[in-house]
C-alpha cells in the first residue's frame, strides 16, 4: 500500500513551457486535492476532485487544469508555465465520510 | 471566506520542554481543526485533530485545545524532543456541499534544542 505517490518529485521549466503533475493514491478514496505551498503563505488550494470524472476550483486556480479520468490518479495541468508558479505542489487524498487527507511527498516545481 | 492565523511563525524549544502553537480562524461555522506535521523534504502528516463539540483532546505528550467562543485553537507538546523539530500547520474547515475543504495557517517552524 503506497498511499499518496507523486511524480516528478523535482522540475525546471522555462516560461511558457507546459507539464502535467501527476498524483496517484491506491486507498480508493474518493476525494483528491491539489495545493501549492509557498513560504509564509501555508498550503493554498489549487483545484480539488469529489470523484472519477468531477473537479471543481479552489482558492487559487487560474493558469491551472485539472482532470480525473480515473478514481486513482488526479492530473494537474501547467498550459504556460509563469514564474509565479514556482512553487512546491502536494496532492492529498481523503474518503468519504472522513475528514482526514493523507499527503503526497510533494514536486518541487522551478519556473525560469 | 475563511481565514486563518498562526503564531509564532518561528519557536525554539530547549529539550524537555513544552512548546505552544496558537491559531485563530474567522469563519464561526468551522467544526475541524485538524493539526499536521511537516518533516523536511516530505508531505503533511496528521498528528492530532478536534471537532467543535470538544473543548480539549490528548493524544499522549500531544494535546490540542479549542474555544469557540473566541475562535482560537492551539497545539501544546509536552516534553519535546529533538524528533519534534519540524513546521507545524493547523488548520480550520467546515462541511459543504462537496465536503470539507480545509484553510491552512502559515506555518511554525519548532526547533527542539539537545
Amino acid at each position: 500500500n503506497a498511499g499518496v505517490t507523486q511524480t516528478p518529485k523535482f522540475r525546471v521549466l522555462k516560461t511558457g513551457q507546459s507539464m502535467t503533475l501527476l498524483c496517484a493514491q491506491d486507498m480508493n478514496h474518493e476525494y483528491m486535492y491539489w495545493y501549492r505551498q509557498d513560504p509564509g503563505m501555508g498550503l493554498r488550494l489549487i483545484h480539488y476532485s469529489v470523484g472519477e470524472g468531477t473537479t471543481a476550483k479552489g482558492e487559487v486556480p487560474d493558469g491551472y487544469n485539472v482532470s480525473r479520468l480515473k478514481k486513482q490518479n488526479f492530473l494537474l495541468g501547467l498550459e504556460s508555465a509563469a514564474p509565479s508558479q514556482t512553487s512546491v505542489y502536494f496532492c492529498a487524498s481523503r474518503p468519504t465520510g472522513a475528514d482526514t487527507q493523507y499527503f503526497g511527498p510533494g514536486t518541487r516545481l522551478t519556473v525560469l | 471566506g475563511e481565514n486563518v492565523e498562526q503564531h509564532p511563525s518561528t519557536l525554539s524549544v530547549q529539550e524537555g520542554d513544552s512548546a505552544v502553537i496558537k491559531c485563530t480562524y474567522s469563519d464561526s461555522a468551522s467544526n475541524y481543526f485538524p493539526w499536521y506535521k511537516q518533516e523536511l523534504g516530505k508531505g503533511p502528516q496528521l498528528i492530532i485533530d478536534i471537532r467543535s463539540n470538544v473543548g480539549e483532546k490528548k493524544d499522549q505528550r500531544i494535546a490540542v485545545t479549542l474555544n469557540k467562543t473566541a475562535k482560537h485553537f492551539s497545539l501544546h507538546i509536552t516534553e519535546t524532543q529533538p524528533e519534534d523539530s519540524a513546521v507545524y500547520f493547523c488548520a480550520a474547515s467546515r462541511y459543504m456541499e462537496y465536503g470539507n475543504k480545509l484553510v491552512f495557517g502559515a506555518g511554525t517552524i519548532l526547533r527542539v534544542k539537545s
